[in-house]
């Protein structure tokens, strides 16, 4: 079947600290890689995806990379700051899911100041 | 540009009273609409999801029920809540590869 586990939190970082978040996949066929970000208090939000082998996404200084033959994709920021605070989300979509995705159980980061 | 609505923000409701969630998204036609829960502390639970009016399909078995009685309204409903429904729910719309979220309602069933 189709599944996606997370590093468990929480993770606590200082600020400037770099952070990874690992994640990875199991799935039939070739899936579609996604991580939301959700904010205290908020929905979920799109950070960056990744839709083929060796893509690499990025956003607000975030970068993760589809790798097939480790099926992972691991989040990193090379430096974080207090507002990167939230749970973090990994996700797959597997083509022909209608649009279904399934999620990690997220891994909340927080940063001190 | 699409926006995805969801109404109330918050809600306390007591044991057994009855319930109704609603979403709504503008500026497309015709989404896969989603209703995900998120209990305290955990992940992000599937619970229905539309892929048109009147079309719903059931991730888990339970006391809730949905609706899609328009193209770009998605309602999420109970007949009696049970204290293990408090939690955050999400409504969500895909675009493409790429699945949007509301802003979620907190729910506490007390």
């Amino acid at each position: 079947g189709n599944s996606v586990t997370q590093m468990e939190g929480p993770v606590t970082l200082s600020e400037e600290a770099f952070l990874t978040i690992n994640c990875t996949y199991t799935a039939t066929g070739y899936p579609s890689l996604f991580w939301y970000v959700q904010y205290p208090g908020e929905g979920l939000q799109l950070l960056l995806k990744a839709t083929k082998a060796d893509d690499k996404g990025s956003n607000k200084g975030f970068e993760a990379t589809y790798r097939k033959e480790t099926t992972s994709f691991h989040l990193e920021k090379g430096s974080v700051q207090v507002s990167d605070s939230a749970v973090y989300f990994c996700a797959l979509r597997v083509r022909g899911s209608q649009g279904n995705l399934i999620f990690g159980k997220g891994t909340k980061l927080s940063v001190k100041p | 540009s699409q926006t995805i609505h969801q109404w109330p923000a918050t809600l306390v409701q007591p044991v057994g009273s009855p319930l109704s969630l609603e979403c709504t998204v503008e500026g497309t036609s015709n989404p896969n609409l989603y209703w995900y829960r998120q209990a305290a502390g955990r992940g992000l639970q599937l619970l229905f999801y539309s892929v048109g009016i009147g079309q719903i399909s059931s991730e888990v078995p339970q006391n809730l029920s949905a609706s899609r009685p328009q193209d770009r309204q998605f309602i999420l409903s109970s007949k009696k809540l049970l204290l293990s429904d408090s939690g955050f729910y999400l409504c969500a719309w895909t675009l493409g590869e790429t699945q949007y979220f509301g802003p979620g309602t907190r729910l506490l069933v007390l």
